[in-house]
């Protein structure tokens, strides 16, 4: 398994720009999810999916679109990228219940200048 | 709404130290407590959990105990070693309705550097 695999790496971006960050996971988990990791804040939510079709807001949804086609694939799109989207990405799968660990890619680094 | 809180960091130690990171949080059900740890340059992986009070997470040399009554999770361990230098996140899982599925509430990590 390759577990959750985030593409790209890294991404540098201008005001304005869209973009769209991929996630995948063949671990044929229920749930999937976008956090944000800032310095000094950990992580936020920012949207989260219980399965292929359904999505919800997290935390900090503003500025990101979220859509889930199919159950392996959670890409989130910025519509008009800003400042203060420079951060880190990470996307998460698990099982569905709260108690479940929660399972990570290695992370997107945006920049947006 | 749910919070976590973690001691302020970063904590530089000597190998074979004794090393706590203090962790309370705030919830309305029954939470699932977690240790995240990040490593350079990776994402996030688990450490250990537990998913009801009194529990104890173990793995690797670090343990926690879920403290309903302080509403505490503090992570432990008797000898650190240079290779724990990482990120250590708490987390919790807040289970109130069974609908929580799985989004998870951090604290602001603590940068542990362990020296030779």
């Amino acid at each position: 398994n390759a577990g959750v695999t985030q593409t790209p790496k890294f991404q540098v971006l201008k005001t304005g720009q869209s973009m769209t960050l991929q996630c995948a996971q063949d671990m044929n988990h229920e749930y999937m999810s976008w956090y944000r990791q800032d310095p000094g804040m950990g992580l936020r939510l920012i949207h989260y999916s219980v399965g292929a079709g359904i999505t919800d807001q997290g935390e900090v949804p503003n500025g990101y679109n979220v859509s889930r086609s199919t159950t392996e694939d959670f890409p989130l799109r910025l519509l008009s990228a800003a400042p203060s989207q420079t951060s880190v990405y990470f996307c998460a799968s698990s099982y569905r219940t709260g108690s479940d660990e929660q399972y990570f890619g290695p992370g997107t680094r945006l920049t947006v200048t | 709404g749910d919070s976590v809180t973690q001691m302020e960091g970063p904590v530089t130690l000597s190998e074979e130290a004794f090393l706590t990171i203090n962790c309370t949080y705030t919830a309305t059900g029954y939470p699932s407590l977690f240790w995240y740890v990040q490593y350079p340059g990776e994402g996030l992986q688990l450490l250990l959990k537990a998913t009801k009070a009194d529990d104890k997470g173990s793995n690797k040399g670090f343990e926690a105990t879920y403290r309903k009554e302080t509403t505490s999770f503090h992570l432990e361990k008797g000898s650190v070693q240079v290779s724990d230098s990482a990120v250590y996140f708490c987390a919790l899982s807040d289970n109130a309705g069974g609908t929580s599925y799985g989004k998870l509430t951090f604290g602001q990590g603590t940068i542990l550097t362990v020296h030779p």
